[in-house]
């Protein structure tokens, strides 16, 4: 059973500030990485799949580095904006048939105008 | 186009009812899986389907089922319902089963018991 941990739980931000958050999860048998944005009362909304241990990927102000050898994941918001506030999960997949998703209990993000 | 699309988006049912939820995938997704999600917790996988076929199913009892048909569109049993399956069910489909495939989410079904 995988066990994802994510941090902070939650974090409050000004508008303009970069932030950071953390997913850690299990190295050994990765498959892939998928990060979600989740915004009340909306579907989570997919941002990134990665798989390579060294991927980077960046969508506008969002971007987020894979370390599949140490097990973490970093996801970066530059300038943050008040319609960053969400709530955002990480989910490994969990490499038997069915390639689900084992999520964290994400960090919320605030982003104060 | 159209995205996952789940009803009902709430219902309240009462212990001991059954209730069964509907997902209707992304145009050409073949793969549907069911996740639940309770305040404080990130989703937990449920069931995946892929082309009619049950490929997993999460650590739930037997009061959950489910099931795919030709079209691609799901349903969601729940038996014998308890309090504790109040949550979000979230249904998610992608175009195919194999690892690093973006699976897209609806917007999910609000299950309240009581």
């Amino acid at each position: 059973i995988l066990n994802v941990e994510q941090s902070p739980q939650s974090l409050h931000v000004q508008e303009g500030d970069s932030t950071n958050f953390t997913c850690s999860f299990p190295s050994s048998n990765f498959y892939a990485l998928h990060w979600y944005r989740w915004e009340t009362a909306k579907s989570p909304e997919a941002l990134f799949v990665m798989t390579l241990n060294g991927d980077e990927k960046k969508k506008g102000r969002i971007s987020a580095t894979l370390n599949t050898k140490e097990g973490y994941s970093y996801l970066y918001i530059k300038g943050s904006q008040p319609e960053d506030s969400a709530t955002y999960l990480c989910a490994p997949e969990n490499p038997d048939s069915s390639y689900k998703l084992i999520f964290g209990s994400g960090t919320r993000l605030l982003v104060r105008p | 186009d159209a995205g996952v699309t789940q009803s009902p988006t709430h219902l309240i049912k009462t212990r001991g009812q059954h209730v069964t939820l509907r997902c209707s995938p992304i145009s050409g997704h073949k793969s549907v899986s069911w996740y639940q999600q309770v305040l404080g917790q990130g989703p937990q996988f449920i069931f995946q389907y892929y082309e009619k076929e049950e490929r997993g199913r999460g650590n739930f009892p037997d009061r959950f089922s489910a099931r795919q048909f030709p079209n691609y569109s799901s349903e969601l049993n729940v038996n014998a319902l308890l309090l504790g399956d109040s949550a979000l069910y979230l249904c998610a489909s992608s175009s195919e089963t194999w690892s690093g495939n973006t699976i897209y989410f609806g917007e999910g079904s609000w299950l309240t018991v009581v």
